[in-house]
């Protein structure tokens, strides 16, 4: 499976935007950039995914690099409840296997 | 609607011992995945099953294993526990029709201590 690196940790004030940097230079021409976060005490959670365009949902926004040698997922305006560990995840076509690697522990000060 | 269940929500065990955890998917998903997550550490895939076919698996040794019911519950069974073992056991559930953008829905996990 091709590998993500991503910072072990991000702080950012409250109600601003944040900018989470994940890299994947291995990433194959299928494989797709899922995204999940981890709240303390709970399951993963899923918060976006994209192939090569950049994706927005209600949560959150993905920009894709054109090269798709990194991904960037942005939280517009993060608040207390956005603490958590974010995961950047890659899936090719076969999808049976799912690795979560470290993610960062994204800090979110009032 | 309910979410992925999962039981017991706590277990302690000790060595040499076996366990089973379930795992109750989403209505109307029809595969279910298992996962360990160590303390600090990104959760370890350890199988996919698909229609109660196994569909992957992770790098684990073989005390580990798991089955699917025609109900799409599952359990994950483990053998001769060690203390390496003690981890939260996540199970997740998706439709698995198109596997490379299908959506992960996580249970709260089971917390196995192993002494």
């Amino acid at each position: 499976d091709a590998k993500t690196t991503q910072p072990n940790s991000m702080e950012s004030n409250e109600e601003e935007p944040v900018h989470l940097p994940c890299n994947h230079s291995t990433i194959s021409g299928t494989d797709y950039i899922h995204w999940y976060r981890q709240l303390p005490s709970q399951g993963p959670e899923y918060v976006i995914h994209g192939l090569t365009s950049n994706v927005n949902n209600r949560m959150a926004s993905l920009a894709i690099a054109e090269d798709r040698k990194s991904s960037t997922l942005i939280l517009h305006r993060a608040t207390l409840r956005d603490a958590a560990v974010y995961y950047c995840i890659l899936r090719d076509n076969t999808g049976n296997q799912f690795y979560f690697g470290t993610g960062t522990s994204l800090t979110v000060i009032p | 609607d309910a979410g992925v269940t999962q039981s017991p929500t706590h277990l302690i065990k000790t060595r040499g011992q076996h366990v089973t955890l379930r795992c109750s998917p989403i209505s109307g998903h029809k595969s279910v995945s298992w996962y360990q997550q160590v303390l600090g550490q990104g959760p370890q895939f350890i199988f996919q099953y698909y229609e109660k076919e196994e569909r992957g698996r992770g790098n684990f040794p073989d005390r580990f294993s798991a089955r699917q019911f025609p109900n799409y519950s599952s359990e994950l069974n483990v053998n001769a526990l060690l203390l390496g073992d003690s981890a939260l056991y996540l199970c997740a559930s998706s439709l698995g029709l198109f596997f490379f953008t299908d959506t992960q829905y996580f249970g709260p996990g089971t917390r196995l201590t192993v002494l």
